[in-house]
């Protein structure tokens, strides 16, 4: 089983549109939650932490359900510009410094006019 | 702002042949990765380094090898490069720290394709 999983998409949306995407995790004890952005033929880069109380920036809310193991992210009003892979990111080293993040295959994303 | 470099954006190579990719970051990061990318495969870990001489297995270090002789240096090595390593190979770096400091940040990537 993997330790990330994902909904590989394609989602695609119309300019304004709401989308949410889902992530699921499998390890209990994981510690850091994060999504990533990645563009067309770029390097993933850090979009936001998740933090357990749920948290927004900007058109962006992120939210995570420890007990169901299940991180989500919201993107309000749609720009041309979200387009991207969106990854799902969790630590699993059980409060170690190692480090490891672990990778979901992630979401893709196209927003069109 | 963190930057990590990579030695070359696109890499052609031939089947056999000794490859090297560097990788480095300016931020005093004590973790370095190395990872491929490959459609519908996503991300997959092949080595990490926690501190200078110090290396781990990812998930899939068969074919490949790592140098860290520098803290803000980490070498990955192919010793006989085969057509099934052709790849797009990501170098990251984190901070050592509480788990809130795990972020990692990516270099831009090498495109290698082994013919």
């Amino acid at each position: 089983r993997k330790e990330v999983e994902q909904d590989p998409g394609p989602f695609n949306v119309p300019e304004g549109a709401t989308v949410a995407f889902n992530c699921t995790y499998s390890n209990s004890a994981s510690q850091s939650f994060f999504w990533y952005r990645q563009d067309c033929r770029k390097e993933p880069k850090l979009l936001m932490s998740v933090y357990s109380s749920g948290n927004e920036d900007g058109r962006f809310t992120a939210q995570l359900n420890r007990a169901s193991q299940y991180i989500s992210l919201l993107i309000r009003d749609s720009k041309l510009s979200d387009s991207a892979t969106y990854l799902c990111v969790v630590n699993n080293d059980r409060g170690s410094t190692l480090g490891r993040l672990y990778f979901g295959r992630g979401t893709q994303l196209t927003v069109w006019p | 702002d963190v930057k990590v470099t990579q030695s070359s954006r696109y890499l052609v190579k031939r089947t056999g042949e000794k490859v090297f990719l560097e990788c480095v970051q300016d931020m005093d990061h004590e973790n370095m990765f190395w990872y491929r990318q490959d459609p519908g495969l996503g991300l997959r870990l092949i080595y990490f380094s926690y501190d200078v001489k110090m290396k781990e297995k990812g998930d899939i270090p068969e074919g490949y090898s790592v140098s860290r002789e520098k803290k803000e240096r980490f070498s990955l090595i192919l010793e006989s490069a085969s057509t099934n390593q052709t790849s797009m190979y990501l170098c990251a770096s984190s901070l050592v720290g509480d788990t809130s400091t795990d972020t990692q940040y990516f270099g831009p990537g090498t495109r290698l394709t082994v013919l």
